[in-house]
């Protein structure tokens, strides 16, 4: 079964610094999504990009999409303290069922 | 904005007996799914859940899973027999109507933690 696999990183940067994130997956896929979690609590949608997008905005939010290659970016600009997170990527079945298949996540840590 | 909310936000159990998870979709969502987060390890996928029916389910919802749409706004995730390796963040999930296509973002609650012991 396909995953999103984002690279196991843990960033720790500056209040005001771009953020960027990556994320890989292993089969076809109908969209990919981003979201965030906070510590203890649920996770957050972000964006969503359908497969036949290359990039996509929403506010502070970069996201690309490269389905020749299966991968995903996402860029987090100017980034705040209330940026500290977890990060996902999701990708569904790509079959026409909605299961989510997540990554292990990157931890953004973003310093006042 | 409208939410998902679950109840209760932990649960403590002991091995072997039942347990009842409760989540309120988004009121005009018609699709409902339960994931899972072990610590430390991934979200995954247990149940999707349409018109009354289970739509897709993975290999980790065997038997001992149940979902059931009891009223018009509760979706809950019941365990038989719990087992320890059952200890987990469960996370429900709703979408909006599937004819918007597959491409509808998934919106989660908080969780709920079981603990079995």
């Amino acid at each position: 079964s396909q995953q999103g696999e984002e690279d196991p990183q843990a960033l720790s940067i500056q209040e005001g610094e771009n953020a960027t994130m990556n994320c890989s997956y292993k089969t076809s896929i109908n969209n990919l999504q981003w979201y965030r979690q906070n510590s203890g609590r649920g996770l957050v949608h972000l964006i969503l990009i359908r497969s036949n997008e290359r990039e996509k905005h929403s506010g502070r939010l970069r996201v690309t999409l490269d389905t020749s290659k299966k991968s995903s970016s996402l860029l987090i600009t100017a980034s705040r303290a209330a940026d500290t997170a977890s990060y996902f990527c999701a990708t569904d079945g790509g079959d026409g069922n909605n299961r989510l298949a997540f990554g292990k996540g990157n931890q953004v840590v973003v310093i006042p | 904005e409208p939410e998902v909310t679950q109840t209760p936000s932990h649960q403590v159990t002991q091995m072997g007996q039942e347990v009842i998870l409760r989540c309120v979709p988004i009121s005009n969502h018609l699709y409902f799914y339960w994931y899972r987060q072990i610590l430390g390890q991934k979200v995954e996928f247990l149940v999707s859940f349409y018109n009354n029916e289970i739509s897709e389910k993975s290999e980790i919802f065997d038997d001992q899973f149940s979902v059931e749409r009891p009223d018009g706004s509760n979706f809950t995730l019941k365990i038989r027999s719990t087992k320890l390796e059952d200890s987990a963040m469960y996370f429900c999930a709703s979408s909006e109507n599937w004819w918007g296509g597959p491409n509808q973002p998934q919106h989660f609650g908080d969780g709920t933690r079981l603990s079995i012991l």
